[in-house]
């Protein structure tokens, strides 16, 4: 039973360069959530899908941060010209249920370095 | 303004003791709560959790407490094992939101041998 897999685990960017990081859900999984976790800090909400409909992207810092999940399965968070406050862990998580509030399944997430 | 906090960053408990992990909320339309347990280079990975209805919600040797008044629940572990050591999330939600979590900042515990 597979869980859910984010790649590349490890991302070092050059300032300026744009990154994709990619989350594969658990199969069937309705929603899907991205976080975004600060050295020292918790996860932080930025977007959530529901099948393939961004439904919520309130938390997205930037116009520079995009995310997709187009089929309503994989979904990918892109990151423009990056800077160096963008460095943190990624976090994917995935639910079975409309909302998922009851319980997210995490992924390992994408440690991104901006240099 | 953190809406969820979690006011010790690490906690040392002896192997077989007890283990409380405690986490203030401050949005009075938070109606579930979740602990999350986090191993470097993993995930967070779901412990317990507890609806605002409730004030207990045991699952083995994890018991959450929530105090609504106070604005307050803890996790308490017991008997805390070495393997227990991990970095432990509390985290709210409201009915009102899309499901998206708010995050406390963790607390580092250790539990030794």
């Amino acid at each position: 039973g597979a869980g859910v897999s984010q790649s590349p685990r490890y991302k070092v960017a050059k300032r300026g360069q744009d990154v994709a990081l990619r989350c594969d859900p658990i199969s069937g999984h309705v929603s899907l959530f991205w976080y975004q976790q600060a050295l020292g800090q918790g996860p932080e909400f930025l977007t959530y899908f529901q099948n393939e409909a961004q439904l919520d992207k309130s938390g997205l810092p930037s116009d520079r941060f995009f995310a997709e999940r187009p089929e309503g399965s994989v979904s990918t968070l892109k990151i423009q010209r990056t800077q160096q406050e963008d460095s943190a862990v990624y976090l994917c998580a995935s639910s079975l249920v409309v909302g998922g509030r009851y319980e997210q399944y995490f992924g390992p997430g994408t440690r991104l370095t901006v240099t | 303004d953190q809406q969820v906090k979690q006011n010790s960053p690490s906690l040392s408990v002896q192997e077989g003791r007890i283990s409380i992990l405690n986490c203030d909320y401050t949005n009075s339309m938070f109606d579930y709560f979740l602990w999350y347990k986090k191993y470097p280079a993993e995930g967070p990975t779901f412990l317990i959790s507890i609806s605002s209805i409730k004030d207990k919600n045991e699952d083995g040797r994890f018991t959450v407490f929530l105090n609504k008044s106070a604005k307050h629940l803890s996790l308490h572990i017991v008997p805390s094992q070495p393997g227990d050591s991990a970095v432990y999330f509390c985290a709210a939600s409201d009915g009102g939101s899309q499901g998206n979590l708010i995050f406390g900042k963790g607390t580092k515990l250790s539990v030794k041998p």
